[in-house]
């Protein structure tokens, strides 16, 4: 398997302008993880779907985030209207959500620079 | 929701051990430790993960102390691509991960 496949994996845009992440986890986990990662806030995590069903979205900072999962192969990260605070790297990670095993495999990031 | 504690930053010669503590006096029965690290501009990648046992895998090894409150991640022969930010994490069986600030570890030549 390829892994968590992100896209695009370098994002600039203007103030006020839509922003759509895409993201497709690995073949055969059940669960995506979309998080993101600053210099001063870290680590963190936006929101995660169980079988395709956002299962938490409590990490969404605001109204202007929306996450999706239409299919068990893709998510989307929306953010509309961008503002320049929502500048950050932006990954996605999937798991199988076994319990003892529980592994969460990260993509390569999205790099969102809005200016 | 801070449930570990680790140095914000380490060194360590290449070629030698690389000890990275982590406290997490809070944890509770059915809450795993799961370290990850994640190297400049990539995403973080899992290294090992364990409940009461020690554990070994080709990348590392876990020691959890016997009451639990604390571990250590052991990478047996540093190298330079050993240089990454690690994280320790305390997870419940639930999914969701706590990804603190970690520790910084520069592998030296």
């Amino acid at each position: 398997d390829a892994g968590v496949i992100q896209s695009p994996r370098h994002e600039v845009t203007e103030m006020g302008q839509e922003v759509t992440l895409r993201c497709k986890p690995i073949s055969g986990h059940d669960y995506l993880f979309w998080y993101r990662q600053t210099m001063m806030r870290g680590l963190e995590l936006l929101i995660y779907f169980n079988n395709n069903v956002p299962i938490d979205d409590s990490g969404m900072p605001e109204d202007r985030f929306s996450a999706k999962m239409p299919n068990a192969s893709f998510s989307t990260l929306k953010i509309q209207p961008s503002e320049p605070r929502d500048s950050a790297v932006y990954f996605c990670a999937s798991s199988t959500g076994l319990i003892a095993k529980n592994i969460q495999y990260f993509g390569a990031g999205t790099r969102l620079s809005v200016l | 929701d801070a449930k570990t504690t680790q140095p914000p930053s380490m060194d360590c010669a290449e070629g030698r051990a690389a000890n990275l503590p982590c406290n997490h006096s809070t944890i509770s029965g059915n809450e795993y430790v799961y370290w990850y690290r994640q190297i400049h501009s990539q995403g973080p990648q899992y290294i090992i993960h364990g409940l009461k046992n020690n554990e070994t895998n080709e990348m590392a090894s876990l020691i959890i102390t016997e009451d639990r409150k604390s571990s250590t991640l052991i990478l047996p022969h540093a190298t330079l691509r050993d240089t990454a930010v690690y994280y320790c994490i305390v997870r419940p069986t639930g999914n969701q991960f706590y990804f603190g600030t970690g520790t910084s570890l520069t592998v030296i030549p």
